[in-house]
């Protein structure tokens, strides 16, 4: 079945950097965008980016410009999505999510990762 | 950017009873050349990442109970509970996929009365 395995928790200090997982099994991971959504605790979901699979290819949230990366490593079907000079207000959970049509990158998303908690404390 | 505004942000329901959600988008999300709307519907249970219950705006994802349904047009969209059940109990997202970037709505919480 179509899965999404997120790397685990990290406590990070402010200033540092965090580089997040997100592992895609039962599906051909070069046909689909990949997204990152974040929630800080108690809040709603915040888009983050798209990143094309297959070309390498991003697309950020303008809030995000300059202090997030996403890449890919096609060999083992993983996107990751890094984000620097962290700020305690970047404490949440990261989600990475997948849009349901091929080479289509806005849809509606299905499946979500199951979410990566980073703590962000000094 | 389209901006997508819920409400209420919180909804008690006695169990049996109708729940309804409603989104709002600060402009069209219906693309004209397929006359889809291009809006999703979210469940979110604590700890979990939410889970697909919608999309183009009136469509059930396989496995979603018939007692949730999506309408609406436009800027306008309603996500209806036709008989709440205990396991209901939930916060609810809509969700634009009409451009860059994608928003969800700031989201309601389910409860029951």
């Amino acid at each position: 079945q179509v899965q999404l395995v997120q790397s685990g928790a990290e406590v990070k200090k402010p200033g540092a950097s965090v580089k997040v997982s997100c592992k895609a099994s039962g599906y051909t991971f070069t046909g689909y965008y990949m997204h990152w959504v974040r929630q800080a605790p108690g809040q709603g979901l915040e888009w983050m980016g798209w990143i094309n699979p297959n070309s390498g290819g991003t697309n950020y949230a303008q809030k995000f410009q300059g202090r997030v990366t996403m890449t890919r490593d096609t060999s083992i079907s993983t996107a990751y999505m890094e984000l620097s000079r962290l700020r305690s207000d970047d404490t949440a959970v990261y989600y990475c999510a997948r849009p349901q049509e091929w080479l289509v990158p806005l849809s509606w998303f299905d499946p979500w990762g199951q979410g990566t908690l980073v703590t962000v404390s000094s | 950017d389209i901006v997508m505004t819920q409400s209420p942000d919180s909804l008690a329901v006695s169990l049996g009873e109708r729940a309804t959600i409603n989104c709002k988008s600060s402009q069209s999300v219906l693309y004209s050349s397929n006359n889809k709307n291009y809006l999703a519907w979210y469940q979110q249970k604590p700890g979990q990442p939410p889970k697909l219950l919608i999309y183009w705006a009136s469509t059930r994802e396989s496995g979603v109970p018939d007692r949730f349904s999506g309408s609406g047009s436009g800027t306008d969209f309603t996500l209806t509970i036709s008989t709440l059940q205990a396991e209901d109990v939930a916060v609810y997202y809509c969700q634009h996929y009409y451009t860059t970037p994608p928003a969800f709505g700031q989201g309601t919480k389910l409860e029951i009365k």
